[in-house]
């Protein structure tokens, strides 16, 4: 099993709808949980950071759920200009090595 | 805030040519350094990192190498590039709130 699974998409919308992604990962002693960003042909920026107690950026929601082992990511009213690859990310459990899930491609169409 | 610096941002080699990438990193001392590889279309593949100066671990049995000669230089290199070595590399810094930040990337496409 994958130590962390994404849906690869894509993920085809309308603009103005609302979409979700979510990340299940194995390690159960993960400490710290991330979204990015990746555009076509450039490099992965962080997007938001995942609390336990879920947090909010504008159209952007992420939670955290521990007892399921997952993380979700919720952009609501979505834009032409976030059609891209968003990659889940899970550190912790006394690695150094941060692991990367394989990205869910997203398209919003006019 | 930490920024990284790579170069070059395009290369093309031609098979059995050598290879040398650099990444620097300001804002931060002491950092863990990675570099990653992704094939088009493909997710990213760790392929070393470093926690401190000389220190380096390879994930992936390859023909590539890595070194660390200063706190916050990291080189990434080949005697002889194979075809399948084309693809896009990162380097990326953890910092200290726990966040890995990337390099712009280096496209490498080997004929």
């Amino acid at each position: 099993r994958k130590e962390v699974e994404q849906d690869p998409g894509p993920f085809n919308v309308p603009e103005g709808a609302t979409v979700a992604f979510n990340c299940t990962y194995s390690n159960s002693a993960s400490q710290s949980f991330f979204w990015y960003r990746q555009d076509c042909r450039k490099e992965p920026k962080l997007l938001m950071s995942v609390y336990s107690s879920g947090n909010e950026d504008g159209r952007f929601t992420a939670q955290l759920n521990r007892a399921s082992q997952y993380i979700s990511l919720l952009i609501r009213d979505s834009k032409l200009s976030d059609s891209a690859t968003y990659l889940c990310v899970v550190n912790g459990g006394g690695s150094y090595i941060p692991t990367f899930g394989r990205g869910t491609s997203l398209i919003v169409h006019p | 805030s930490q920024t990284i610096h790579q170069w070059p941002a395009t290369l093309v080699q031609p098979v059995g040519s050598p290879l040398s990438l650099e990444c620097t990193v300001e804002g931060t001392s002491n950092p863990n350094l990675y570099w990653y590889r992704q094939a088009a279309g493909r997710g990213l593949q760790l392929l070393f990192y470093s926690v401190g100066i000389g220190q380096i671990s390879s994930e992936v049995p390859q023909n590539l190498s890595a070194s660390r000669p200063q706190d916050r230089q990291f080189i990434l290199s080949s005697k002889k590039l194979l075809l399948s070595d084309s693809g896009f590399y990162l380097c990326a810094s953890f910092s200290r709130t726990d966040t890995q930040y990337f390099g712009p990337g280096t496209r490498l496409t080997v004929l």
